[in-house]
């Protein structure tokens, strides 16, 4: 079945400092990829999306690019702020395999000023 | 236009008590689905809903778990009786058609059984 696996947690930075967050993935079929954040005491939210692979999802200055020979979707950002503390879900969909959004454990972010 | 609500936002309750979480979707989204994050953990599937029919429900944890979905339009999930390893946030989400697109999430309900 589809899966996904992030990068243990928590991840500390300073602010300013790169962040890359790994998220790999295992399906059937040609699935989207998505990365999820959700801020404290708030719910989940899109952060980025591909649809297919070398697409490169980006937003708020956080990227993702669909690796599908290497089933990766690697969540990088060249400079951390305070405000991006959070915790950010990688997941999957897609018609090729389960039509129902695969989730990892999620990966939390702390950044100090 | 409104996103994906749900009610409560928290709920604490004791062992043994029946608990109904809700969720009201995206309008014209036919597709619902339950998901469930203990603590540290990840965000687990339960269930999934086209319209008033359970399409999924390989999630489910039990069967003090009830999922129904009236008329097609908002959600309730009832745990009866509710164990302590029932914590945790329950999310709700909709989407539109079943795969390749996003899922709008609800802000969570967070359920302490103590």
């Amino acid at each position: 079945g589809n899966s996904v696996t992030q990068m243990e947690g928590p991840v500390t930075l300073s602010e300013e400092a790169f962040l890359t967050i790994n998220c790999t993935y295992t399906a059937t079929g040609y699935p989207s990829l998505f990365w999820y954040v959700q801020y404290p005491g708030e719910g989940l939210q899109l952060l980025l999306k591909a649809t297919k692979a070398d697409d490169k999802g980006s937003n708020k200055g956080f990227e993702a690019t669909y690796r599908k020979e290497t089933t990766s979707f690697h969540l990088e950002k060249g400079s951390v702020q305070v405000s991006d503390s959070a915790v950010y879900f990688c997941a999957l969909s897609g018609k090729g395999g389960s039509y129902i959004p695969t989730f990892g454990r999620g990966t939390s972010l702390i950044v100090h000023p | 236009e409104a996103g994906v609500t749900q009610f409560p936002s928290h709920s604490v309750i004791e062992k043994g008590q029946t608990v109904t979480l809700r969720c009201d979707p995206i309008s014209g989204h036919d597709n619902l689905y339950w998901y469930r994050r203990v603590m540290g953990k990840e965000i687990k599937f339960l269930l999934h809903f086209v319209k008033e029919s359970k399409q999924d429900e390989s999630g489910m944890p039990n069967n003090r778990f009830l999922a129904e979905r009236t008329g097609g339009t908002y959600s309730t999930l009832k745990v009866q009786p509710a164990e302590l390893e029932d914590s945790g946030v329950y999310f709700c989400a909709s989407s539109v058609d079943r795969g390749n697109t996003e899922a709008f999430f609800g802000q969570g309900t967070r359920l302490t059984v103590v």
